[in-house]
């Protein structure tokens, strides 16, 4: 159990395109799921937590309005990069928790790259 | 100070010794700690959690000092898929977030 995965793995766009990714849980409900992005040789910072039936919660520094989160159902988080740009190139990870328990579960990432 | 620091290595280590990573936090009010691991250009994978009274999960050991915010891996009779970049996680108490460290590097060599 708790696999979470994500749409697309891999995505080049060009600069000023809007990428949408996806992120499911396939085997419970996860009314939380949080969206990370990691820069090469740097650690996972989380961006936002995305809240089934409500607004999301975005970390300091991380703009609402370029990164659109949609939690529409207890197993999708969408995450919207809109007017793309080079330096939004980076590795996007959603994770999960599993009610009940305390670890969070990561899907594979995106990569985007933005040309 | 760093939320969670970590040295980064990178450790290289022959292929059968013991090795050991540190991790320390600053919030001393959180309450759930874990080891990520993480392999090149992929996700995090949860390696254990880790409790006060220390645990142990086949060759791999963790413990947690609250006094002293410490926590600590071990890998015992390595091995060459034990290669990654190593992860100490912090979950800070009533809050769902989870606030990651740098990572170690960990190279075991044949």
């Amino acid at each position: 159990g708790a696999v979470v995965s994500q749409h697309p793995s891999r995505v080049i766009c060009k600069s000023g395109t809007s990428v949408k990714i996806e992120c499911r849980s396939l085997d419970f409900q996860a009314t939380t799921m949080f969206w990370y992005r990691q820069f090469p040789k740097q650690s996972l910072m989380l961006m936002a937590t995305s809240n089934e039936g409500s607004k999301a919660t975005y970390e300091q520094g991380v703009e609402k309005d370029k990164f659109l989160i949609n939690h529409a159902s207890l197993t999708l988080s969408t995450l919207t990069v809109t007017s793309a740009h080079p330096e939004d190139s980076s590795f996007y990870i959603c994770s999960a928790r599993v009610p009940g328990r305390n670890e969070q579960f990561f899907g594979p990432g995106t990569r985007l790259t933005v040309l | 100070r760093k939320e969670v620091e970590q040295d980064p290595g990178p450790f290289n280590v022959p292929e059968g010794a013991t090795v050991a990573f540190n991790c320390t936090y600053s919030n001393s009010a959180s309450q759930s700690f874990f080891w990520y691991r993480q392999d090149c250009r992929k996700e995090p994978k949860l390696l254990m959690s880790v409790y006060s009274s220390g645990n142990e999960d086949g060759r791999f050991t963790a413990q947690l000092n609250r006094a002293s915010q410490y926590i600590s891996l071990l890998i015992r009779d390595s091995k060459l898929s034990d290669s990654a970049t190593y992860l100490c996680v912090v979950r800070p108490g009533g809050n769902e977030k989870l606030t990651f460290g740098t990572g170690t590097r960990l190279t075991i060599i044949p």
